[in-house]
Order: C-alpha cells, then sequence, then structure tokens
C-alpha cells in the first residue's frame, strides 16, 4: 500500500529560525509531490507543486525538493514569521487526468514570536 | 482565483438522517473531489468525479454516495447518517492533471 509519512508531527521554532519539514514516501514510481498549508479549522492552501521530473520548486521564502530515489521530499522555510504557524501537509500524485493524492499526515508547526 | 465553496461550516445532525453536503466551483474544473479529514489518520479521498454525471469511488466509500449533475457542483451524501461519519469533510477540484484547490470545509457532527 502506499503510503506518505510526516515526520516529526508537532515543531516548534523561534521567529527567524530556518527550519526543514520531511515527508517520505514508499513508492519511487512518483508522478508529483504537492505540499500544502493547513490553518485551523480552514481547507488546504496549495504552497508548491514538484513533478516527478523536477528536483525542487521555489517559491519566496518557500522551496521544496524532491528525491524520488530515497523517496523523500523536504519543505525548506527561510526566516520563519509566526505568521507561518500552521499544519503542512505533503501528498504524492498519482499523475494522469485526476492525479489523485495520497496525504501524510501533517507537521503542526509553531513559530513563536 | 479558484473558489470553491462548500455551503455550511459546521453542521450537526441525527443518527439515521439523510445528510447532504454541497460544494461549487467556479472555474470550469473537470475534476472534484470529496475528503474526510480525521485526527492521526490524516485527508482520506472519499469519492471522486472527472466529469459529469462520472463518478469514481475512493479509498473509504462506504455509507457514501455521491451526485454531480452539473459540472460546477459535487454533492456528498450520507445515505443513513452514523455518529462515525463526524468528521471534517473537505472538498477540492482541479482541471486535468493540475494542483487541487480546496474549500474551507464543513465540520459533521453526528449525535
Amino acid at each position: 500500500k502506499q503510503e506518505v509519512t510526516q515526520i516529526p508531527a508537532a515543531l516548534s521554532v523561534p521567529e527567524g529560525e530556518n527550519l526543514v519539514l520531511n515527508c517520505s514516501f514508499t513508492d519511487s514510481a512518483i508522478y508529483n509531490l504537492q505540499w500544502f498549508r493547513q490553518d485551523p479549522g480552514k481547507g488546504l492552501t496549495s504552497l508548491l507543486l514538484i513533478q516527478s521530473s523536477q528536483r525542487e520548486q521555489t517559491s519566496g521564502r518557500l522551496n521544496a525538493s524532491l528525491d524520488k530515489s530515497s523517496g523523500r521530499s523536504t519543505l525548506y522555510i527561510a526566516a520563519s514569521q509566526p505568521g507561518d504557524s500552521a499544519t503542512y501537509l505533503c501528498a504524492r500524485g498519482g499523475g494522469g487526468a485526476t492525479n489523485k493524492l495520497i496525504f501524510g499526515t501533517g507537521t503542526l508547526l509553531a513559530v513563536q514570536p | 482565483d479558484v473558489k470553491v465553496t462548500q455551503s455550511s461550516r459546521y453542521l450537526v445532525k441525527r443518527t439515521g438522517e439523510k445528510v447532504f453536503l454541497e460544494c461549487v466551483q467556479d472555474m470550469d474544473h473537470e475534476n472534484m473531489f470529496w475528503y474526510r479529514q480525521d485526527p492521526g489518520l490524516g485527508l482520506r479521498l472519499i469519492y471522486f468525479s472527472y466529469d459529469v454525471k462520472m463518478k469514481e469511488k475512493g479509498d473509504i466509500p462506504e455509507g457514501y454516495s455521491v451526485s454531480r449533475e452539473k459540472k460546477e457542483r459535487f454533492s456528498l451524501i450520507l445515505e443513513s447518517a452514523s455518529t462515525n461519519q463526524t468528521s471534517m469533510y473537505l472538498c477540492a477540484s482541479s482541471r486535468r492533471g493540475q494542483p487541487q484547490h480546496f474549500g474551507d470545509g464543513t465540520r459533521l457532527s453526528i449525535l
């Protein structure tokens, strides 16, 4: 069964620190990997999508990498801010027209002012 | 910007009731999805649709059905609600092969 794992489940850092969130998946035949942010009681906001042919994607202070051979993706957040506090979810995409997603259980990030 | 709207943020129903959760998207997306999110289990796909009147089961379809009569609207139906269906329900839509866009979710409580 395809699985997606995120470690740690929770993380607390002081403001200004650079941090890395981890995502691992069991099936190396991956089509794409997507990172989402979820604020409490809200839906998901897409942050970055990495296609299987890519190694990384960047958006502002966020950088996501993909290593298919080791079954890992990382989300790097530079100069963290209290507004970055949220749950971060990664999801493995199955490709094709519907690109069905398999989600990890998320990392709850708290950035302390 | 893509807008995915779920009709209710909070809903309380009783066991045995028939429950309808509605989702509307305004970007002419072909694909629509229903997930439930539970602590420790993450998001799990219930059903999805890739065109009007077309639907496919996801990973946990038992106890649910769906309807897609118009392209912009995808309804999730709990035929006879049970307490184990208390959850956060999330709807998403996408163009073919493109990232999914999510609504704000419906927190459903079955008493």
